[in-house]
């Protein structure tokens, strides 16, 4: 099945330590997608990526770094810069140029830091 | 600068009866509308999306409602269902040089009451 797999679903870190977050698709999309979620404030777009070697900085990309070097992969780190990394990470695809540009979301990874 | 606004943080309904999801935006330039349907801790799911040259799209039991004057969009469910009760958000599309992203206002939970 196609879809999109976010590792780990959960994630403990300590101050002051940088984490990765992983995000593999095999839907052959284009485009790939982090937002975060944090309670009241509904989704925010950090980092995306049309093509491969190529992202652009969303809404809140401070504290964070991708890289892109597959097409099927886009994955994230959260720097010990984010002065507030607690939150649900959420990681999307899409096909681009596709009209509406309907996302595809994967599980999510929900990151607590101690 | 909130762009995509949903104003009623919560809404609960009898089942059977129509649900009514409100979105407001801003900025003239979004060309495509879609709205998500959120579990906790799960990724959203697409449900819906309406082009703005549209005024109305329907999918079963949900109908999307575009007013373009009032930049004002409306999700309708109708009859409402238990496993209808979860986060809704609406997401606007943007295209600003070149790459395609999504605005997300910061989501209504909907409560079906059986």
């Amino acid at each position: 099945d196609g879809g999109i797999t976010q590792s780990p679903k959960y994630l403990f870190r300590k101050e002051g330590q940088n984490v990765t977050l992983s995000c593999e698709q095999n839907l052959n999309h284009d485009a790939m997608y982090w937002y975060r979620q944090d309670p009241g404030q509904g989704l925010r777009l950090i980092y995306y990526s049309q093509i491969v070697n190529d992202f652009q900085k969303g809404d809140i990309a401070e504290g964070y770094s991708v890289s892109r070097e597959k097409k099927e992969s886009f994955p994230l780190t959260v720097t010990s810069a984010q002065k507030n990394p607690t939150a649900f990470y959420l990681c999307a695809s899409s096909r681009i140029r596709s009209g509406a540009n309907v996302l595809t979301f994967g599980a999510g990874s929900r990151l607590t830091v101690l | 600068d909130q762009q995509v606004k949903q104003n009623s943080p919560s809404l609960s309904v009898q089942e059977g009866r129509i649900s009514i999801l409100n979105c407001d935006y801003t900025n003239s330039m979004f060309d495509y509308f879609l709205w998500y349907k959120k579990y906790p801790a799960e990724g959203p799911t697409f449900l819906i999306s309406i082009s703005s040259i549209k005024d109305k799209n329907e999918d079963g039991r949900f109908t999307v409602f575009l007013n373009k004057s009032a930049k004002h969009l409306s999700l309708h469910i109708v009859p409402s269902q238990p496993g209808d009760s979860a986060v809704y958000f609406c997401a606007a599309k943007i295209t600003q040089g070149g790459s395609e992203k999504l605005v997300f206002g910061k989501g209504t939970k909907l409560t079906v009451n059986p």
